[in-house]
């Protein structure tokens, strides 16, 4: 089994609509989880940090379930401009970032 | 703030030649990845850096890669010989520390292809 899996997309969504990344890890004792956006030929970049409670972020929604071991990511009122690929990352252990392969989405309109 | 620095942008190298790759991390922190990603793939970390210790080395290469960070600053990454399969993005990132809850930030990354 890998670390992370990721759905494996691509998900091709019409602007305005709602789209949620399902993720799952291995490791029951890693700590830290993110979702990091990489626009194509472009280095990764933070979207955001999964709290264990769940957070938000504007139209960005971050979910853990620790018992199941998965983390998910919800995008609503989709934009062109969230046309990326969607990696998930679990922090194993002493910031060792583990990376999923990714989910394409385009946002067509 | 000034980011992460990386260069070269791209390399093109035959088989069996050697390459290195620079980055300079941002300024104050004392952890430094190298990571590689093979297109369609996520980054895959090959090495970390805490100030100019190894805190990872694991997933490297040996027989052929090389890294140091001689001063707990800049770095450089060393492949020699290249194979094929090295052709990836090699990803350079660093945070303040190795705690638990830092997201990395990422340098733009040097694409290699080898022929």
């Amino acid at each position: 089994r890998k670390e992370v899996e990721q759905d494996p997309g691509p998900f091709n969504v019409p602007e305005g609509a709602t789209v949620a990344f399902n993720c799952t890890y291995s490791n029951g004792a890693s700590q830290s989880f993110f979702w990091y956006r990489q626009d194509c030929r472009k280095e990764p970049k933070l979207l955001m940090s999964v709290y264990s409670s769940g957070n938000e972020d504007g139209r960005f929604t971050a979910q853990l379930n620790r018992a199941s071991q998965y983390i998910s990511l919800l995008i609503r009122d989709s934009k062109l401009s969230d046309s990326a690929t969607y990696l998930c990352v679990v922090n194993i252990y002493n910031n060792d970032m583990r990376f999923g392969a990714g989910t394409r989405l385009t946002v067509k309109p | 703030e000034a980011g992460v620095a990386q260069s070269p942008r791209y390399k093109i190298i035959e088989k069996r030649q050697s390459v290195a790759f620079w980055c300079n991390p941002i300024s104050g922190h004392a952890t430094l990845y190298w990571y590689q990603q093979i297109l369609g793939q996520g980054p895959k970390l090959l090495i970390q850096f805490q100030n100019n210790g190894v805190v990872d080395d694991s997933q490297l290469p040996k027989d052929r890669f090389s890294a140091e960070r001689l001063k707990g600053v800049d770095s450089t990454l060393k492949i020699q010989p290249a194979k094929l399969e090295d052709s990836a993005v090699y990803l350079c990132a660093s945070t303040p520390g190795a705690g638990q809850n830092y997201g990395y930030t990422f340098g733009s990354g040097t694409r290699l292809t080898v022929v």
